[in-house]
């Protein structure tokens, strides 16, 4: 089973501050790495899929980057509101066309 | 409307009960899989399939099958549900496996007693 680390596990912030996390995947066999937004109740939604090391996505507040020679990407909020509030999990996706997921970060942003 | 319709949403059941907790898409995308997510474990593959007569085992298969007759179906069955299956499923579905976003289904809330 492959390793897909994600940090911090949970985390507090204040609304308008900009925050981060990591997500960590093997650096071989690699084909697309996964965000999605996970709110409570509700189902996971895809926010970017990275194919390329050095790429960069934005969504709004929101943008990634990837690196696959070392086998990370951040995620990013600039300006973190209260309805960023969510678990974020990240997605390997290896040669052997399977997807998997980390454990994710919940965020919870303080009004 | 896109969706993925997954039911039932909740299911409470007898050990050694089948059960199907039926998925179904209107994308027409080739990839589905089924995924469990228990509290601390995260989201665990189950099964995925490739496009239609095309399964393969993800990394907790055991006490499941699917299959895959139609594009727009696939069905995860419990033969002989037991107590440690009691989890939150959710099926997701995709373009061309992971060069695409998934589009998840609203989740279906299994206990077994």
């Amino acid at each position: 089973i492959l390793n897909v680390e994600q940090s911090p596990q949970s985390l507090h912030v204040q609304e308008g501050d900009s925050t981060n996390f990591t997500c960590s995947f093997p650096s071989s066999n690699f084909y697309a790495l996964h965000w999605y937004r996970w709110e409570t109740a509700k189902s996971p939604e895809a926010l970017f899929v990275m194919t390329l090391n050095g790429d960069e996505k934005k969504k709004g507040r929101i943008s990634a980057t990837l690196n696959t020679k070392e086998g990370y990407s951040y995620l990013y909020i600039k300006g973190s509101q209260p309805e960023d509030s969510a678990t974020y999990l990240c997605a390997f996706g290896g040669s052997n066309y399977k997807l998997t997921f980390g454990k994710g970060t919940l965020l919870t942003v303080n009004p | 409307e896109a969706q993925v319709t997954q039911n039932p949403r909740y299911l409470i059941t007898v050990t050694g009960k089948k059960l199907t907790v039926t998925c179904s898409q209107n994308m027409n995308h080739e990839y589905m899989s089924w995924y469990r997510q228990d509290p601390g474990l995260g989201l665990r593959q189950i099964y995925y399939s490739m496009n239609v007569e095309v399964t393969d085992k993800g990394d907790v298969p055991e006490g499941y099958k699917v299959s895959r007759k139609e594009k727009r179906n696939f069905p995860l069955i419990l033969e002989s549900p037991s107590p440690n299956q009691t989890s939150l499923y959710f099926c997701a579905t995709g373009r061309e496996g992971q060069f695409y976003g998934y589009t998840f289904g609203s989740g279906t809330r299994l206990t077994v007693v």
